[in-house]
C-alpha cells in the first residue's frame, strides 16, 4: 500500500521557536497533501491543503502566517509552526492523495506530536 | 462544524463479540469512508462506501449507508484485541473527520 513518512514523530520546543514537520510521500507521487492537527481524545481538524506547486488553501479560523505550508515536490510537504506558543502543542498528521490512486483515499502520516514549552 | 458525528463515544467489548458503530452526517455525500487510528499514530483507511451503495464488506468488516438518513454503520465481526483503536467517519472529497468511537476490546 501507499506509504506516508512524517518526520519527526515528536518535538519539544522552546516557546518562540520555529518547528519544521515534513511529510514525504514513499511510493506514489502526491498530488495533494493535507495536513490536520489532533487534540487529545478529539476529532482531526484539517487545517490546510496543499497541490504541488501552488499556495496552499487554509481552513478558516488557521493563520497562515502562523502556520506555512509548502508543497514543492510530489513526494514532500512540509509545515512550519512559526513562532510557537504552548497553545500549538498538539498532534499534527498530514495525509497524501493522488490522482492515479483512488480518489479520495487518503494515506496518512504516523504523526508528529509538538510540545512547545 | 464537524460533518460526521459517531456514537457510540467509547465501546468496550469482549473478544470475539461483534462491534457495531454509527456515523450521522450533515449533507449530502459522493461517498462516506472509515479510518481506523490507533493511539498516537495517524489514521489507516479502512473502506469506502460510494453515495449509490449500500453496503460494502472487506473481510470482518461490514458497512451500511443509508443517504435517507444520513447514516452509516461498521460492524466488525468477531472482534480481536488488535482491533482496539479510534475509528472515524469521513466524508466526500475533503475529508470531514467525525468525532470518532474508542473501541476497546478485552481478550
Amino acid at each position: 500500500g501507499a506509504v506516508v513518512s512524517q518526520h519527526p514523530s515528536w518535538v519539544i520546543c522552546k516557546s518562540g521557536t520555529s518547528v519544521k514537520i515534513e511529510c514525504r510521500s514513499l511510493d506514489f507521487q502526491a498530488t495533494t497533501m493535507f495536513w490536520y492537527r489532533q487534540f487529545p481524545k478529539q476529532s482531526l481538524m484539517l487545517m490546510a491543503t496543499s497541490n504541488e506547486g501552488s499556495k496552499a488553501t487554509y481552513e478558516q479560523g488557521v493563520e497562515k502566517d502562523k502556520f506555512l505550508i509548502n508543497h514543492a515536490s510530489l513526494t514532500l510537504s512540509t509545515l512550519t509552526v512559526t513562532s510557537a506558543h504552548p497553545e500549538d502543542s498538539s498532534f499534527y498528521i498530514c495525509s497524501a492523495s493522488s490522482h492515479d490512486s483512488n480518489k479520495n483515499i487518503q494515506y496518512f502520516g504516523a504523526g508528529t506530536r509538538l510540545s512547545v514549552l | 462544524s464537524q460533518q460526521g458525528e459517531e456514537d457510540p463515544q467509547a465501546l468496550s467489548i469482549q473478544e470475539g463479540e461483534n462491534a457495531t458503530m454509527n456515523c450521522s452526517y450533515k449533507t449530502s455525500i459522493n461517498n462516506l469512508q472509515w479510518y481506523r487510528q490507533n493511539s498516537g499514530r495517524g489514521l489507516v483507511h479502512l473502506i469506502l462506501i460510494r453515495s449509490n451503495e449500500r453496503e460494502k464488506h472487506s473481510g470482518r468488516l461490514r458497512v451500511t449507508l443509508d443517504t435517507s438518513k444520513k447514516s452509516s454503520s461498521l460492524l466488525i465481526t468477531a472482534s480481536r484485541a488488535a482491533d482496539t483503536a479510534s475509528y472515524f467517519c469521513a466524508t466526500s472529497d475533503k475529508l470531514i473527520f467525525g468525532t470518532g468511537t474508542r473501541l476497546q476490546v478485552f481478550p
